[in-house]
């Protein structure tokens, strides 16, 4: 069946370190691929966005890559903040079954000063 | 803030009753989405409607249902309810009806005793 699933639940890194989360996929067909970030009490977060056409898009301080032979979604986080420290989703989307979001499980992100 | 926005923002009921939940999109988005998340499911999504229409369906139980208002602020109805139904219900909007670049609100918060 369809799944998004995170290979680590937990992940802590030093202040201006590099972060990397990763994230299994299971339906070939998603076309769309979203992070989000959700900070304690708050909703998810928009965070990047990669098209299945696409291995890599950059924003700001931040780097998705796609590995589509793999089904393997990564976000990178440049020099890491404490404000960073949040759950960190990654969903997919197929095209033809209009805007459903398929969430994975989430990654904690906690960020040492 | 996202421009998206819930109310209530906590909601605490008894078994066997009735609640809605309301959602006002970003300017300008014609898509609302409905999710919930809770412990052991994660994000589940529910339903979204596009301009008044339903455009794509999640595992939304029967006795929950939804509409879209002309002005494009949502509702989401939660009947009978049952102690499993606690969780947090989130509201997302987008401009289009392809799911890109969904926005969350701060969500509602549902307790059922």
């Amino acid at each position: 069946g369809e799944s998004v699933g995170l290979h680590l639940p937990t992940l802590s890194v030093q202040e201006g370190d590099n972060s990397i989360i990763n994230c299994a996929y299971s339906n070939s067909a998603s076309d769309y691929f979203i992070w989000y970030k959700q900070e304690s009490g708050k909703g998810p977060q928009f965070i990047i966005d990669i098209r299945s056409n696409m291995d890599k898009r950059q924003g700001q301080r931040v780097t998705v890559l796609l590995n589509k032979t793999v089904k393997h979604l990564s976000l990178q986080i440049a020099a890491t903040q404490p404000g960073d420290s949040a759950v960190y989703f990654c969903a997919e989307m197929v095209y033809n079954q209009g805007g459903k979001l398929i969430f994975g499980q989430g990654t904690e992100l906690s960020v040492k000063p | 803030d996202s421009g998206v926005t819930q109310t209530p923002k906590h909601l605490i009921t008894a078994t066997g009753q009735r609640v809605t939940l309301r959602c006002s999109p970003r300017s300008g988005d014609l898509s609302v989405y409905w999710y919930q998340q809770s412990l052991d499911q994660g994000l589940q999504f529910l339903i979204q409607y596009y301009n008044g229409e339903e455009r794509a369906k999640g595992n939304i139980l029967e006795r929950f249902s939804a509409q879209q208002f002309p002005d494009l602020h949502s509702e989401l109805n939660l009947s009978s309810l049952e102690l499993g139904d606690s969780a947090l219900y989130f509201c997302a909007s987008s401009v289009g009806n392809r799911g890109y670049e969904q926005y969350f609100g701060p969500g509602t918060r549902l307790t059922v005793t």
